[in-house]
């Protein structure tokens, strides 16, 4: 079964500071890894993804992220935090062994982490 | 819209009340997914349409829960005879890719439906 854990509820930094919102996974096959963020209000976001390739991922809002395979961990990183990145992050993993009837594009999200940028 | 519609974005039943929920996607997406979202959860799958046909309904917790989609776009998902442990945040996502498999959802607002 796929499972994604981020073992932080809450991350604070202050603004112009790096960023580090940690996840690990657990899947059967190859990962396939997503970060998402939700801000107040607003619906899930889509940030970056990881397939296959490069290990550090570039995406959204100047946002990457670094696959490590030895480690199972694929962390969401920032060189430098603002204030408007304050909200919710999760991090999916995508099923790639459905069960029988199960869906190949179903997403599997971790608990969240609130990430609070203050000035 | 140009994004993924939800309504109502808030609400309130009495316990044993039924509920429907709507999701228009965008237009053209094949895939529709429903995912359920508990306070301090991530959003955990109910069920995926590609087009008109439910393909995965592994997620539904009971045979209260019931989803459609009979054209292929807008989706409902009806919930009868509500209990407090339905209390949650319904989101709808849509992709352009059969089965989503991109990865890359483009989720609505919610509903929030608080069972009283």
């Amino acid at each position: 079964a796929q499972s994604v854990a981020q073992p932080e509820d809450q991350v604070n930094v202050a603004e112009g500071n790096p960023l580090t919102v940690k996840c690990t996974y657990s899947v059967s096959g190859n990962p396939y890894l997503f970060w998402y963020v939700q801000y107040p209000n607003r619906g899930l976001q889509f940030l970056l993804k990881y397939i296959t390739g490069d290990n550090l991922v570039k995406g959204s809002y100047g946002f990457e992220a670094e696959f490590n395979k030895s480690q199972t961990s694929f962390h969401l990183k920032k060189p430098s935090a603002l204030v408007s990145d304050s909200a919710l992050y999760f991090c999916a993993v995508r099923d790639v062994r459905p069960d029988r009837g199960s869906t190949l594009g179903r997403l599997y999200f971790g608990r969240g982490t609130q990430l609070t940028v203050w000035p | 819209g140009a994004g993924v519609s939800q309504s109502p974005r808030y609400k309130v039943a009495k316990r044993g009340q039924d509920v429907a929920l709507r999701c228009d996607p965008i237009s053209g997406h094949v895939s529709l997914f429903w995912y359920q979202q508990a306070l301090g959860q991530g959003p955990e799958f109910l069920t995926y349409f590609q087009n008109e046909a439910q393909l995965d309904k592994s997620g539904l917790p009971s045979d209260r829960f019931f989803a459609e989609r009979p054209e292929g776009s807008v989706s409902t998902l009806k919930i009868q005879r509500t209990q407090q442990e339905d209390s949650a945040v319904y989101l709808c996502a849509s992709s352009l890719t059969p089965g989503g498999i991109t990865g890359e959802l483009f989720f609505g607002e919610g509903s929030r439906l608080t069972v009283l």
